[in-house]
């Protein structure tokens, strides 16, 4: 079956720690997203690629980055800058949002300890 | 500028009766519609769409209404069961608009059973 895959599904890091989420997708979609949820908040974008190798930042990426080396993958890093990075973190894929929409992932909690 | 705003974070609703989720959008130019569901620790799953050149699209126990004039949409559900409570998301998409969606900050819905 065709999905997106986000994993971890919960991620713990020490302050100062750069961390990786992953974001995989098997439905051949072109555009892949990163979104950050905060409690009783929406949904801020963070970063979105609409083909390999090429990322645009989203409102919030300041203390984030990304990479698009396959169009598969869509790494999350989520580096020491980032002053409040504790959220709900979910990816997501398109092929053509304005006709179909996003597909998302079941997301990650990240946890600073 | 919040160009798609939900103003109600919240709503409950008795099961069996209607639930009426409300949107607005300020950005003439989006002229496709969509409103997500999710549970907590859980990506948004798609539920249902609406395109500008209709004013309702219907599927099942969801009805969404799109009242351009008004800048407004809404989605009804009934009858409104216990397993309809999550967070509902609306968003909002442009032709031109480069693959991308602006969301609502969501609207907490309850059904009591």
């Amino acid at each position: 079956d065709g999905g997106i895959t986000q994993s971890p599904k919960y991620l713990f890091r020490k302050e100062g720690q750069n961390v990786t989420l992953s974001c995989e997708q098997n439905l051949n979609h072109d555009a892949m997203y990163w979104y950050r949820q905060d409690p009783g908040q929406g949904l801020r974008l963070i970063y979105y690629s609409q083909i390999v190798n090429d990322f645009q930042k989203g409102d919030i990426a300041e203390g984030y980055s990304v990479s698009r080396e396959k169009k598969e993958s869509f790494p999350l890093t989520v580096t020491s800058a980032q002053k409040n990075p504790t959220a709900f973190y979910l990816c997501a894929s398109s092929k053509d949002p304005y006709r179909y929409g996003y597909t998302f992932g079941s997301g990650t909690r990240l946890t600073v300890v | 500028d919040q160009q798609v705003k939900q103003n109600s974070p919240s709503l409950s609703v008795q099961e069996g009766r209607i639930s009426i989720l409300n949107c607005d959008y300020t950005n003439s130019m989006f002229d496709y519609f969509l409103w997500y569901k999710k549970y907590p620790a859980e990506g948004p799953t798609f539920l249902i769409s609406i395109s500008s050149i209709k004013d309702k699209n219907e599927d099942g126990r969801f009805t969404v209404f799109l009242n351009k004039s008004a800048k407004h949409l809404s989605l009804h559900i009934v009858p409104s069961q216990p397993g309809d409570s999550a967070v509902y998301f609306c968003a909002a998409s442009a032709n031109n608009a480069g693959n991308m969606l602006t969301f609502g900050g969501g609207t907490r819905l309850m059904v009591k059973p």
